[in-house]
């Protein structure tokens, strides 16, 4: 079975520090899309950035980076220079192929700070 | 990324009666959407998969005569919550795939807040 986690339940930075969240998955299958998604006050899931599990390359989107160590089956999210803005929950997914489901991790509540 | 848009983005009900919540994709067609149930604090469970066409597949423990799901077409799915009680009193949120993009990223509608009374 497929799991998602996610150990820091909350954090706090300093306005434009970069922060680093936290995700580890577990799963057999060999092929698979993790997925970073920020979901503000408003109640809406934004999509960040996507990283498949073929894919060689730290996906980047922006300010926001996947660290993915595929051998540590780690996916953590990087965000460069934070902004008050970007205070909201980050929840880390996994899918396993198209038109499968995607499952969720408990997420990160980030706090940005003046 | 796809645009999703769902309808409405919050509504009030009594105990007994009905709530249809419509999910659309806006600039793509979507065979298959997912239907999300977020509590409080919570992170998000899915509650079924909906399926252009055919019957919806729903996860264990979820009620199929009391969540009802219809795609009739494929850019729009609908939730209907039967016979609402308080403890149905949820976000609730939709999300599809564009199956023109290379990866299987799901785009989500802004959410539905329904509370019961």
């Amino acid at each position: 079975a497929q799991k998602i986690t996610q150990t820091q339940p909350g954090m706090f930075v300093q306005e434009k520090e970069a922060v680093t969240l936290d995700c580890t998955y577990d799963t057999s299958d060999q092929s698979y899309g993790l997925f970073w998604y920020k979901q503000p006050s408003s109640g809406e899931m934004i999509f960040l950035i996507y990283q498949g599990s073929y894919d060689e390359q730290n996906a980047t989107e922006g300010r926001y980076s996947l660290n993915f160590q595929k051998a540590r089956k780690s996916a953590n999210l990087v965000i460069s220079a934070s902004q008050l803005g970007d205070s909201a929950m980050y929840f880390c997914a996994m899918s396993r192929n198209r038109d499968d489901k995607i499952i969720f991790g408990k997420g990160t509540r980030l706090h940005i700070l003046p | 990324g796809a645009v999703v848009s769902q309808h409405p983005s919050r509504v009030i009900c009594k105990s007994g009666t009905s709530v249809k919540i419509e999910c659309r994709s806006l600039d793509f067609q979507a065979t298959t959407m997912f239907w999300y149930r977020q509590f409080p604090k919570k992170s998000l469970m899915l509650m079924a998969t909906s399926n252009e066409g055919s019957k919806a597949t729903y996860e264990q423990g979820v009620e199929k005569d009391k969540f009802l799901i219809n795609h009739a077409s494929l850019t729009l799915s609908t939730l209907t919550v039967t016979s609402a009680h308080p403890e149905d009193s949820s976000f609730y949120i939709c999300s599809a795939r564009d199956p023109g993009e290379r990866t299987d990223t799901q785009y989500f509608g802004p959410g539905t807040r329904l509370t019961v009374l």
